[in-house]
């Protein structure tokens, strides 16, 4: 298994440009996360997902949109860049069937808007 | 509301014992986790621990779960400076949106030679 895949690893852009962050896994999980951690704090939650097309908002979705068309993938859209959503963005997973209800990280995406 | 609070850097000397603390405020956290995270890679969970008990031990990690405190701390023995890494602890409520988790802003070890 390769677990939780993330790519780009590495992306600049300019403010106002669009992207999107991939991210997927092999594990069958239901749950899907995608959080930002910016320098010197924790991860702060931006949406989630229980099930291929259901997703919801997390702390801090507001400049992001997302979709579950498929249980492997769920990709983060970033529409109109701007430098405070300068930060790394890691996705998770979890599955339901496990007993301690941890997660699954990614390695990665390191953005800088500017 | 969640919160989930850490001391930002800790540094030892190899072959002591590092302590990291954690204090959460929900109290109907049903599991409580440690998760590393070496330099430019994601989290990998460390251990964890489940909220009716008072401690965790796996090899030379001790995890002990202070209910009354909300207080969690993550022992390591005989520090190796492959251990220096951001520790972050989180805490899990199960709802119906699935397993959601807050995250303390992790704490700094650094392992002096």
């Amino acid at each position: 298994n390769a677990g939780v895949t993330q790519t780009p690893k590495f992306r600049i852009l300019k403010i106002g440009q669009s992207m999107t962050l991939q991210c997927a896994q092999d594990m069958n999980h239901n749950y899907m996360y995608w959080y930002r951690q910016d320098p010197g704090m924790g991860l702060k939650l931006i949406y989630y997902s229980v099930g291929a097309g259901i997703t919801d908002k997390g702390e801090v979705p507001n400049g992001y949109n997302v979709s579950r068309s498929t249980t492997e993938d769920f990709p983060l859209r970033l529409e109109l860049a701007a430098p405070s959503q300068t930060s790394v963005y890691f996705c998770a997973s979890s599955g339901p069937g496990l007993r301690n209800n941890e997660q699954f990280f990614g390695p990665g995406t390191r953005l800088t808007v500017l | 509301g969640e919160d989930v609070e850490q001391s930002l850097f800790l540094s030892v000397r190899e072959g002591d014992s590092s302590v990291i603390n954690c204090t959460y405020t929900d109290s109907s956290s049903t599991y409580l986790y440690w998760y590393k995270q070496e330099p430019g890679a994601g989290l990998q969970l460390l251990t964890y621990i489940f909220s009716n008990m008072d401690m965790k031990q796996d090899q030379r990690l001790t995890v002990l779960l202070n209910k009354k405190d909300k207080h969690l701390s993550l022992r390591i023995a005989d520090t190796q400076t492959g251990d220096s890494a951001i520790y972050f602890c989180a805490e899990s409520i199960r709802d119906n949106a699935g397993n959601m988790l807050t995250f303390g802003g992790g704490t700094r070890l650094m392992v002096k030679p």
